[in-house]
């Protein structure tokens, strides 16, 4: 099957400039995560939605950070206005059952 | 709450060595553990999995076992190559009105030919 698809791989913005992220997950998966990754740390959970409704959004920064599941299918993250500290790694995941399946991950540095 | 303790890296080992990674997790209930691996430059893939007590996972020649009494999951392989080197989280899933993945903060491993 195709994995959890990303896009941009890389993004490189200025601080205050804003900037979106996709993640198309496995077809069939109903649970889809957005897992901001640090570096040198470990991912750490910013949104979890089932299906199109959000299930945890308890550490998404949710003055500058937003995120929709249009249909239940493919999801959007964004960012605006970046600040410094959102440097880091935002990887999408899907499950169907218990563990999720990531992708690659895009990779963002805020200058 | 729940959460996860991994061993500081980095490791850094001579091909063949035996590896083990430490876990210790807090969790209310029965968690399911697991370890991804992380190869530089990709996102994280599931090594093995472990649902309840006692349980053994085990894939490409990495094991952990699902000790409740000491609430520990430690990674071990008997021969490490070069190509294992990577970042390993260990991590619990627990189920509160969806599944919720909680992870360490990693750890990473050099294999030296």
């Amino acid at each position: 099957e195709a994995g959890v698809a990303q896009s941009p791989r890389y993004k490189i913005i200025e601080k205050r400039q804003s900037v979106a992220f996709w993640c198309n997950p496995i077809s069939g998966h109903a649970t889809l995560y957005w897992y901001q990754q640090i570096l040198g740390q470990g991912p750490k959970l910013l949104i979890q939605f089932q299906n199109n409704g959000v299930v945890d959004d308890s550490q998404l920064p949710k003055d500058r950070f937003s995120a929709e599941r249009l249909k239940g299918v493919d999801s959007t993250l964004k960012i605006q206005p970046a600040k410094l500290e959102d440097s880091a790694v935002y990887l999408c995941a899907s499950s169907q059952k218990v563990a999720a399946s990531f992708g690659s991950g895009t990779r963002l540095t805020v200058v | 709450g729940n959460s996860v303790t991994q061993m500081e890296g980095p490791v850094t080992l001579s091909e063949e060595a035996f590896l083990t990674i430490n876990c210790t997790y807090t969790a209310t209930g029965y968690p399911s553990l697991f370890w991804y691996v992380q190869y530089p430059g990709e996102g994280l893939q599931l090594l093995l999995k472990a649902t309840k007590a006692d349980d053994k996972g085990s894939n490409k020649g990495f094991e952990a076992t699902y000790r409740k009494e000491t609430t520990s999951f430690h990674l071990e392989k008997g021969s490490v190559q070069v190509s294992d080197s990577a970042v390993y989280f260990c991590a619990l899933i627990r189920n509160t009105g969806g599944f919720k993945t909680i992870f360490g903060a990693g750890t990473r491993l050099f294999v030296k030919a």
